[in-house]
């Protein structure tokens, strides 16, 4: 059964800041990898989609890379802004088609 | 271009009482799922349908949750009878065809008393 862990469960930056999100699955046989957002009390936004034979994916200030063979994914933020506060989460997309299992998710703060 | 749509946003209710959540996917979206987010177990996926059938209701957690899907732009899930511990934030999904990229709403809010 895939298990999917993200480190830090929290996280607090000063505005500026460069971070990076780090998200693990135990079961390498994956279809691809998303990464959402969630602010508090709304539905999840989609940040950045990987597909299992890509190592990256850049939106804005927004890089996701994958590393399949180790299990890893990271979601670097460059330049962080308070509008970037929220819970980020990943989620693996199993061979078997849609079904998606994601981490606990990171609460991120960025301070002013 | 309107995305996921959930009703009701919330919804208070007693214990035993018929709950009723129903979402309209995106158009043209044939994979459907419903989510349950709790703060003690994150995101659970319930049951999830493929062109209005439904492929794995393994995550329903017992025989008081019901999901249909009548028509491609309509589904439900159903709680008879609600207990406090159903409470919780319902999420419905849509998907297109072979993308394996989740577009979600904004959810639905249930508290059973």
């Amino acid at each position: 059964k895939q298990e999917v862990t993200q480190i830090p469960a929290a996280l607090s930056v000063p505005e500026g800041e460069n971070l990076v999100l780090n998200c693990s699955f135990t079961d390498s046989a994956i279809y691809n990898l998303q990464w959402f957002r969630q602010d508090p009390g709304k539905g999840l936004t989609s940040l950045l989609l990987i597909q299992s034979s890509q190592r990256e994916q850049t939106s804005g200030r927004l890089n996701a890379s994958l590393d399949k063979s180790s299990g890893r994914s990271t979601l670097y933020i460059a330049a962080s802004q308070p509008g970037d506060s929220a819970t980020y989460l990943c989620a693996v997309n199993d061979n078997a088609g849609n079904m998606l299992t994601f981490g606990g998710g990171t609460r991120l703060m960025v301070k002013p | 271009d309107a995305g996921v749509i959930q009703s009701p946003r919330h919804e208070v209710t007693e214990m035993g009482q018929e709950v009723t959540l129903r979402c309209k996917p995106i158009s043209g979206h044939n994979s459907l799922f419903w989510y349950r987010q709790t703060m003690m177990r994150g995101l659970e996926l319930l049951i999830y349908f493929n062109n209005n059938v439904p492929i794995d209701d393994s995550g329903m957690p017992e025989d008081r949750f019901s999901a249909k899907m009548p028509n491609a732009s309509f589904s439900t899930l159903k709680i008879q009878p609600s207990e406090p511990r159903d409470s919780a934030v319902y999420f419905c999904a849509s998907s297109p065809q072979g993308s394996g990229e989740l577009f979600f709403g904004e959810g639905s809010r249930l508290t059973v008393l």
